[in-house]
């Protein structure tokens, strides 16, 4: 079975412009998430997805922040304009149904200079 | 109060010694209990979950829920070197994941 494929792996941008990531969850997974890890923390949710809905997204900063997940497979994560502080890993994760086990796929390193 | 609490550690644990791992969570309508490992520079990967009070065992891993007291927490038998990583707790509920900020452990050779 495939795993959660992301891309890119890593990521350089300068302040202010803008970049986006892009995951693959798990065949027949309806739940997708998206985290923000930064170094030293725990994964926090930014947007979590069950098949094209959005079900909770309380902590994405959607002044700079947007994500979408047409057709409820793949699913895209912009940031626009970038700053500093969002410089951290990006992580994709997918899970059968909402409650169940969340699989991550190897993440987007963002570094913002 | 967070709604996932983990000591961050670092945890030191000798080879071979039994390594204990706690989580408390705030929110009593939570259903579902993982614990996640992360090595660094690497993404988490689930080795334990429990549903329902009391122990689960897989292998040199024990997971132990206590609803009531709201805690969960990981045991890990024989420690190796191979166990020094970030272990993640994660408590969820319909449609919510929240996951604690990890205990670093440390096994000494």
């Amino acid at each position: 079975e495939a795993g959660v494929a992301q891309s890119p792996r890593y990521k350089i941008i300068e302040k202010r412009q803008s970049v986006a990531f892009w995951c693959n969850p798990i065949s027949g997974h309806a739940t997708l998430y998206w985290y923000q890890q930064i170094l030293g923390q725990g994964p926090k949710l930014l947007i979590q997805f069950q098949n094209n809905g959005v079900v909770d997204d309380s902590q994405l900063p959607k002044d700079r922040f947007s994500a979408e997940r047409l057709k409820g497979v793949d699913s895209t994560l912009k940031i626009q304009p970038a700053k500093l502080e969002d410089s951290a890993v990006y992580l994709c994760a997918s899970s059968l149904e909402s409650h169940t086990e969340a699989f991550f796929g190897q993440g987007t390193r963002l570094t913002v200079v | 109060q967070k709604e996932v609490e983990q000591n961050s550690g670092p945890l030191s644990v000798p080879e071979g010694a039994i390594a204990s791992l706690n989580c408390t969570y705030s929110d009593r309508g939570s259903q579902s209990f993982f614990w996640y490992r992360q090595y660094s520079g690497k993404s988490p990967e689930l080795i334990m979950f429990i549903y329902s009070n009391g122990d689960k065992e897989d292998g040199r891993f024990t997971a132990q829920l206590n609803k009531a007291s709201q805690y969960v927490s990981l045991l890990i038998r024989d420690s190796q070197p191979s166990d020094s990583a970030t272990y993640l707790c994660s408590v969820s509920r319909p449609y919510k994941i929240i996951f604690g900020k990890g205990t670093r452990l440390h096994i000494l050779p």
